[in-house]
């Protein structure tokens, strides 16, 4: 079981720009969750995915927004990047509570 | 809003001995206590959690505690070893359709051999 995977890995863009990051869950796993991880500081809730509808949503702007496939695997979307969104973002699925991180994007906005 | 603390933000320890994070929440509606460790340039890892429905669960050398009436729980590492170095989370969320998680703002314990 490969786990959870993301991709890219590193990512570098321009304040202004568009981002589009992607995450395949945990073989099984029919949920997926987004969170933003600041340097020093814990995850920050994005949204949550279950059936390709978002189920439930943290405090961030509409910039941000996502995607479930009918595979279960997941897009999150920023646009107009700002410097402040510089961070690490990672993806979590699960099947009931236990939630399971994949390794995470590392986003830098110049 | 819901809010998790975390303390302390930093934590050093010789090798084998014991470490203690202690945390406490806001939502009274918590039912769900994870704790997970965040290796450097790693996403974070589940190492226990517990419900509200027990008061302390043990995995080895790792234990947490949970005092619902205070809203405070703990995470204690016994026999501590150099490669639980790490940053440690507490988190909290309810059981009902999936809820979100809300994350402390983490301790990075160092073990010192």
């Amino acid at each position: 079981d490969a786990g959870v995977t993301q991709s890219p890995t590193h990512l570098i863009k321009t304040r202004g720009q568009q981002v589009t990051l992607r995450c395949s869950p945990k073989s099984g796993h029919d949920t997926v969750s987004w969170y933003q991880q600041a340097l020093g500081q814990g995850p920050q809730f994005i949204f949550q995915y279950y059936e390709e509808e978002e189920r439930q949503r943290g405090n961030f702007p509409d910039r941000f927004s996502g995607h479930q496939f009918p595979n279960y695997s997941s897009e999150l979307n920023v646009n107009a990047l700002l410097l402040g969104d510089s961070a690490l973002y990672l993806c979590a699925s699960s099947l009931e509570n236990e939630q399971y991180f994949g390794p995470g994007t590392r986003l830098t906005v110049t | 809003g819901e809010n998790v603390e975390q303390h302390p933000s930093t934590l050093s320890v010789q090798e084998g001995d014991s470490a203690v994070i202690k945390c406490t929440y806001s939502d009274s509606a918590s039912n769900y206590f994870p704790w997970y460790k965040q290796e450097l340039g790693k996403g974070p890892q589940l190492i226990i959690d517990i419900r509200s429905n027990v008061g302390e669960k043990k995995d080895q050398r790792i234990a947490v505690t949970l005092n619902k009436t205070a809203k405070h729980f703990s995470l204690h590492i016994t026999e501590t070893q150099p490669e639980d170095s790490a940053v440690y989370f507490c988190a909290a969320s309810r059981v009902t359709s999936y809820d979100k998680v809300i994350f402390g703002p983490g301790t990075s314990l160092s073990v010192i051999p």
